[in-house]
């Protein structure tokens, strides 16, 4: 069953603005995931925050994770018309960390 | 990195034949391979995990006799999709993982449409 939800659903922003998109997830968690997916192909791996970690920086993009309230959130700084793509959440479980159950996903669109 | 292969990237099959799914971990032994499904505009849905040599294990709502596993191998387990019915068209992504990894790779999917 599909664990994460994510929001906004669809999001649309003009080039050079940053993107914002949260994930929810239910269960206690290993690490959680960020992937990027351009519409029909295959996923790209942005980022892995451990559950004991609080944030998390790789180029353009800054993860949050916050297992209180278990969530975390995804930020593009300076977006580019290239990130338009469908982004997911995905939680590891601590028994299993290689098994991922994917949020919903949230689509993004860079406007040039 | 750990590359994973997924073939073949497309298939188109009439309905009620069979079409087989293979998925290989290419420099690293896969412990470990899972299997998604993605409906258009949907996120990944986990159908099965599969441990070399050991049955699958499949997600509530899969049918097993359906979607036959086989994980063979620490390089590749095969999805077939047996039957196949115009509802089964769908994007196909598999995963795998081995001892030491901290996250799974991810093929590239296989895009299969039932005519």
């Amino acid at each position: 069953s599909q664990q994460g939800e994510e929001d906004p659903q669809a999001l649309s922003i003009q080039e050079g603005e940053n993107a914002t998109m949260n994930c929810s997830y239910k269960t206690s968690i290993n690490n959680l995931q960020w992937y990027r997916q351009n519409s029909g192909r295959g996923l790209v791996h942005l980022i892995l925050i451990r559950s004991n970690e609080r944030e998390k920086h790789s180029g353009r993009l800054r993860v949050t994770l916050d297992t209180s309230k278990k969530s975390s959130s995804l930020l593009i700084t300076a977006s580019r018309a290239a990130d338009t793509a469908s982004y997911f959440c995905a939680t590891a479980k601590m028994d299993s960390s290689y098994k991922l159950i994917f949020g919903s996903g949230t689509r993004l669109l860079v406007r040039p | 990195g750990a590359v994973v292969s997924q073939h073949p990237s497309r298939v188109i099959c009439k309905s009620g034949t069979s079409v087989k799914i293979e998925c290989r971990s290419l420099d690293f032994q896969a412990t470990t391979m899972f299997w998604y499904r993605q409906f258009p505009k949907q996120s990944l849905m986990l159908m099965a995990t599969s441990n070399e040599g050991s049955k699958a294990t499949y997600e509530q709502g899969v049918e097993k006799d359906k979607f036959l596993i086989n994980h063979a191998s620490l390089t590749l387990s095969t999805l077939t999709v047996t039957s196949a019915h115009p509802e089964d068209s769908s994007f196909y992504i598999c995963s795998a993982a081995g001892t030491g990894s901290t996250s799974g790779h991810f093929g590239n999917g296989t895009r299969l449409t039932v005519t």
